[in-house]
């Protein structure tokens, strides 16, 4: 079955760099969910979308915006990157009726250097 | 406004023996609960879910979860602990969005399991 799926895997950035992660909701999926981990630490709300509208934001920064296309993939937009800004970002999809289960992406590892 | 409080944030129990992992939630409306395990250096995975159907819930690896809505907890646990089940574990509440808004999810601050000899 397929999963979410999130792009790069893997990243390095230098401070001040901009950096875009993709996520792929499982099909038919209509919200998207974006959450940052940093090292050792819990993961941490960023944004929502449900059917392409932003639903939800959390602790995200003025630095970082986001958005869900028409054909539901999610982009997380990162600028003026800062060192703290070094974590495991997560993409989550789900089909919001129903309380069906929320799937989570692999992450897509940023380090700021 | 929904919580999730894990009593626990580090485990540790003997190969073979039994694990328990503590989570209590509050919601204002009846709530989806989830376990989700977290290797390290990978992503979350599902261990297992409630959304109202039987209150005890079983999950993949051998874990299952009881849903006690007069004590608000949903713990999880499991006989039989092995080396493999060694992991950050994260109790989950999904609460009710509004029509037409995604719904909220809470985590808890996770359980470390270790699994020792």
């Amino acid at each position: 079955a397929a999963g979410v799926i999130q792009s790069p895997r893997h990243l390095i950035k230098e401070k001040r760099e901009t950096a875009t992660l993709k996520c792929y909701p499982i099909p038919r999926h209509d919200t998207v969910y974006w959450y940052q981990q940093g090292p050792g630490q819990d993961p941490q709300f960023l944004i929502s979308f449900y059917e392409k509208m932003q639903s939800d934001k959390g602790s995200i920064p003025d630095r970082f915006s986001a958005q869900q296309f028409s054909d539901y993939h999610s982009e997380l937009n990162m600028s003026s990157l800062e060192l703290g800004d070094s974590a495991l970002y997560f993409c989550a999809s789900s089909l919001e009726s129903g309380g069906n289960t929320i799937y989570f992406g692999e992450g897509s590892w940023l380090t700021v250097v | 406004a929904q919580s999730v409080t894990q009593l626990d944030s580090h485990v540790s129990v003997s190969e073979g023996t039994p694990v328990l992992l503590r989570c209590n939630y509050s919601s204002s409306y009846s709530p989806s609960l989830f376990w989700y395990v977290q290797h390290p250096n990978k992503g979350l995975q599902l261990l297992l879910k409630y959304t109202s159907a039987a209150t005890l819930v079983k999950g993949i690896n051998g874990f299952e979860a009881e849903f006690k809505k007069s004590e608000t907890s949903f713990h999880l646990t499991k006989p039989s602990a092995h080396m493999s089940d060694a992991a950050e574990y994260f109790c989950v509440v999904r609460g009710r969005g509004n029509t037409g808004t995604a719904s909220k999810l809470t985590f808890g601050t996770g359980t470390r399991l270790q699994v020792t000899l």
